[in-house]
């Protein structure tokens, strides 16, 4: 039972456009989310969260969108950079919860 | 701070083998996960340890596999016998979880082929 779902595995987006990438949940004791990064060879690194009590996070060139309703949340990068290629995982967690459940993450590459 | 690490980095064995991997969280950290990822399932949670006490260990496959936390600095995953279904990487992470919310720190990962 998956219950954090990528359902794409691959985007590929040209250098300087918008890349966005999708995540589902069906647990609705979630409450909070957060996006990985991983490049090859190395675990994955903590890249962006945002709590159950906002629709939006950004940092810099990430912005991270909650739907709570359609249960799904998107990352945008803009611009994408070439160092932007990599694995991205989204994951959540419920309330009170220790445990981070992670999707089965999507390849971005970003081409020149 | 050197960040979790693991070891080793690559194992390859054969079928039937006992393997071992190990995990040193960053200093203080006083939760410890393992995690192992597969291309159908993404990030799977074996196990986690807070305060060197194994929480919730719902995850682990099999009773082939087992894990240990016998120090703060110091976790242990073990196969036993290994299959070539397990083959797959395996990633350490902790966390503080008096700061750190749930961020997880993870380590560079162990990948393991069984033969």
């Amino acid at each position: 039972d998956q219950q954090v779902k990528q359902n794409s595995p691959s985007l590929s987006v040209q250098e300087g456009r918008i890349s966005i990438l999708n995540c589902d949940y069906t647990n609705s004791m979630f409450d909070y989310f957060l996006w990985y990064k991983k490049y090859p060879a190395e675990g994955p690194t903590f890249l962006i969260s945002i709590s159950s009590i906002k629709d939006k996070n950004e940092d810099g060139r990430f912005t991270v969108f909650l739907n709570k309703s359609a249960k799904h949340l998107s990352l945008h990068i803009v611009p994408s950079q070439p160092g932007d290629s990599a694995v991205y995982f989204c994951a959540a967690s419920a309330m009170g919860a220790q445990k981070l459940v992670f999707g089965q993450g999507t390849r971005l590459t970003i081409n020149p | 701070d050197a960040g979790v690490i693991q070891s080793p980095r690559h194992e390859v064995t054969e079928m039937g083998q006992e393997v071992t991997l190990r995990c040193k969280p960053i200093s203080g950290h006083n939760s410890l996960f393992w995690y192992r990822q597969t291309m159908m399932r993404g990030l799977e949670l074996l196990i986690y340890f807070n305060n060197n006490v194994p929480i919730d260990d719902s995850g682990m496959p099999e009773d082939r596999f087992s894990a240990k936390m016998p120090n703060a600095s110091f976790s242990t995953l073990k196969i036993q016998p290994s299959e070539p279904r397990d083959s797959a990487v395996y990633f350490c992470a902790s966390r503080n979880r008096r700061f750190s919310n749930e961020k997880l720190f993870f380590g560079s990962g162990t990948q393991l082929s069984v033969l």
